[in-house]
């Protein structure tokens, strides 16, 4: 099955400096990305995903690159805020499965502290 | 407005006892799935349901046990708890089959998940 690992675990930026995190999975049938924003105690929230088909999406200050060959994706996340501050999850999926079986397998999660 | 309703929010158990989690997608037809997250870890994957029907399946424990009913929503029963199932459970839906736009059949929304205490 598929293994996705995610580096760093813990990562401490200033605030206004650029934080990245790395992730790379197994499976090569893989073709959906999703990254996840999770507080604690809270839900993942889906903040940016890209698929297999396309190399770089960015919305705002969020931005995720793919190499397929590698099999690796990255987050970047610009001007990071105290407000980023959160455990992040990257994962991987093979979308485009009917019947409903696109089920994520996800990093171990980063834990990003944006200092003041 | 779309989204994932679960309940109970919290729930406090003996060892040895069963506990009924349940998770409402809305709008109802949705493909569901279960993940277990342990304290500092990542989700994992336990079972997904399709119409009704268990699509995938993946770490859960025999103890466990999860359907969908005729109104999409769905139920993880689990059994024999022991220490080691307090965790977080999430249920997330995503559009599937019915998605009217093929990238957003597989967007899995969390919902706001259960809290299990066995103590």
């Amino acid at each position: 099955g598929e293994n996705v690992e995610q580096h760093p675990s813990t990562l401490s930026v200033q605030e206004g400096d650029s934080a990245v995190i790395k992730c790379t999975y197994s499976d090569s049938a893989s073709n959906y990305f999703p990254w996840y924003k999770q507080e604690l105690g809270k839900r993942p929230q889906l903040i940016i995903d890209i698929r297999s088909n396309v190399g770089e999406k960015k919305d705002q200050r969020i931005a995720v690159t793919l190499n397929k060959t590698a099999k690796h994706f990255s987050l970047h996340i610009t001007e990071t805020q105290p407000e980023d501050s959160a455990v992040y999850f990257c994962a991987a999926s093979i979308s485009g499965l009917t019947g409903g079986g696109n089920k994520l397998t996800f990093g171990t999660g980063t834990q990003l502290k944006v200092e003041l | 407005a779309a989204g994932v309703i679960q309940s109970p929010r919290h729930l406090i158990k003996e060892k040895r006892e069963t506990a009924t989690l349940k998770c409402y997608p809305i709008p109802r037809h949705d493909t569901v799935y279960w993940y277990q997250q342990g304290p500092g870890q990542d989700p994992q994957f336990l079972i997904s349901f399709y119409e009704k029907m268990q699509s995938d399946k993946g770490s859960i424990p025999d103890r466990f046990s999860a359907q969908q009913f005729s109104d999409y929503h769905s139920e993880l029963n689990m059994s024999s708890l022991e220490l080691g199932d307090s965790a977080l459970y999430f249920c997330a839906r995503s559009l599937g089959d019915w998605g009217t736009r093929s990238k957003d059949k597989n967007i899995q929304y969390f919902g706001a998940g259960t809290r299990l205490s066995v103590l």
